[in-house]
């Protein structure tokens, strides 16, 4: 158990749907992390946050893509007018501010686009 | 800019036959090196790590080894177990400082076989 949760666990949409994923670290870590995986690949970065600000972005967030963290605990990650290109893993992963410090994992979302 | 270069699998192994796992990156200064696994259902693990060069990670048997000069994390373990059948992901943290992004490389299936 790495102490990160996600919900929900698979979700399934049609094309233009809007959706919502969450995750929930364990307190202690201030900082978090969302990643995408497509089949076949490694996860990609997509945005991180240190408590409740949103401090990096990826370019392959796109403008129908929206992140936050309120109040620096649980996190959502929301997809507008979503798209079969859209079809992956959704990862969070929390970790602390040391320099190279290790992020743990949740389960991850897979969503799947119709 | 930073990359991670994995050997493509799958690779199918006999239990108790030798791993390895060939991982080389690309990076400035020193980054930090991960090797994630993922089992069937699972989210990412963290199996091992190492921070500076000629550093040494292991866990469960497995064993890589930080390798400035040749740019190497090589996953090995000498005798593998059907329980070890999973995707393994080499990933580094790079040395430029700010938030800890990971990059991941493709990953590696590996089977094993009774």
């Amino acid at each position: 158990d790495t102490g990160v949760s996600q919900n929900p666990r698979h979700k399934i949409t049609k094309r233009g749907q809007n959706v919502t994923f969450r995750c929930d670290p364990i307190s202690e870590h201030n900082r978090l992390y969302w990643y995408r995986q497509t089949l076949g690949q490694g996860p990609e970065f997509l945005t991180y946050f240190q408590n409740e600000a949103q401090l990096e972005k990826s370019r392959l967030l796109s403008d129908r893509f929206s992140a936050e963290r309120p109040k620096g605990s649980f996190s959502t990650l929301e997809i507008q007018r979503t798209e079969q290109g859209d079809s992956a893993m959704y990862l969070c992963a929390a970790g602390g501010t040391a320099q190279q410090e290790t992020q743990y994992f949740g389960p991850g979302t897979r969503l799947l686009v119709l | 800019g930073d990359s991670v270069t994995q050997m493509e699998g799958p690779v199918t192994l006999s239990e108790e036959a030798f791993l390895t796992i060939n991982c080389t990156y690309t990076a400035t200064g020193y980054p930090s090196l991960f090797w994630y696994v993922q089992y069937p259902g699972e989210g990412l693990q963290l199996l091992l790590k190492a921070t500076k060069a000629d550093d040494k990670g292991s866990n469960k048997g497995f064993e890589a080894t930080y390798r400035k000069e040749t740019t190497s994390f090589h996953l090995e373990k000498g005798s593998v177990q059907v329980s070890d059948s999973a995707v393994y992901f080499c990933a580094l943290i790079p040395f430029s400082g700010g938030y800890n992004k990971l990059i991941f490389g493709a990953g590696t299936r590996l089977a094993v076989h009774p």
